[in-house]
C-alpha cells in the first residue's frame, strides 16, 4: 500500500473557524491532489500540487487554500468554514502525470461544520 | 471540457452473475486513460482497472474487464461472477495527457452504488 496519512480523519467543527487538513506521503510522488467527495457529485478536485511551493487551483477552490513547504507534506485550509464545506476529503498522490499513472489514495477525512 | 458520466446511481446484482457498470466520457484529447477505482463502505479508494485510449485490446484484471469502446466514448466495467464483497460504489474516472498543461489530475463521475445480492 502507498504510504499516506490523512490527518484528522474525523473533524467537528463551527462555523466561521479556521481548519486544516493534513496529507502527509513517504512515496516522494511529485504530485499530490486533494479532492471532495459529496453524493451525486463524486469526488472533485479541489487544487493540487506538481512540486514544492508550486500549488494550482482545482474545479471547485473557492473558500481553500493549500500549501506544500516540502515533498511529503500537503496541507489544505479553510479559512473560515461554511456548512457548504461539510464533506469527505480525500488526498491523492501519483508520481507522475502520464495518462496511466496511478493515482494512489488516502484514507479520508469526514469534516462536519456544524 | 473533460467529463465523465455515470449514469446508474444505483445497482442490483445477484450474486455469481455478471454485472455490468456504464460510464462514458467527454474529451477533445486523443491521448487518455480510464480508471475505475472501488469504495467499499470503509470509505479508502481501491484501484481496480486501467485502459489507454491507444490500447487495442480490452483490459482485463481478474474478475474484471473493461468494455471499451472508443467511438461511442463509453469503458464500461464488468464484473463477472459477482460476490458479496463486490458491495460498493464504483467511480469511473479519466485523466487526459496534453503536454505541459497536464497537471496529472482525475476527473471523476457520480459513481455508481452496487449491491450484491445474497
Amino acid at each position: 500500500d502507498a504510504g499516506i496519512t490523512q490527518s484528522p480523519r474525523h473533524k467537528v467543527t463551527e462555523t466561521g473557524t479556521p481548519v486544516t487538513l493534513r496529507c502527509h506521503q513517504t512515496e516522494n510522488h511529485r504530485y499530490m491532489y486533494w479532492y471532495r467527495q459529496d453524493p451525486g457529485h463524486g469526488l472533485r478536485l479541489i487544487h493540487y500540487s506538481y512540486g514544492v511551493k508550486d500549488t494550482d487551483k482545482g474545479e471547485v477552490s473557492d473558500g481553500y487554500s493549500v500549501s506544500r513547504s516540502k515533498t511529503e507534506d500537503f496541507l489544505l485550509t479553510l479559512e473560515s468554514a461554511t456548512s457548504s464545506q461539510t464533506s469527505v476529503y480525500f488526498c491523492a498522490i501519483s508520481e507522475g502525470r502520464g495518462m496511466n499513472t496511478e493515482a494512489f489514495f488516502g484514507q479520508g477525512t469526514r469534516l462536519t461544520v456544524v | 471540457a473533460q467529463k465523465i458520466t455515470q449514469t446508474q446511481p444505483g445497482m442490483f446484482v445477484q450474486e455469481k452473475e455478471a454485472v455490468t457498470l456504464d460510464c462514458t466520457y467527454d474529451t477533445s484529447d486523443q491521448s487518455y486513460g480510464l480508471f475505475w477505482y472501488k469504495q467499499p463502505s470503509s470509505g479508502e479508494m481501491i484501484f481496480l482497472i486501467y485502459q489507454g485510449s491507444y490500447d487495442e485490446q480490452n483490459a482485463t484484471e481478474g474478475r474484471y474487464s473493461l468494455n471499451f469502446q472508443k467511438a461511442r466514448k463509453s469503458a464500461n466495467l464488468v464484473i463477472s461472477a459477482s460476490q458479496l464483497g463486490d458491495s460498493a460504489m464504483y467511480f469511473c474516472a479519466m485523466r487526459e495527457a496534453r503536454g505541459s498543461s497536464n497537471t496529472g489530475k482525475l476527473i471523476f463521475g457520480q459513481g455508481t452504488t452496487l449491491q450484491v445480492k445474497p
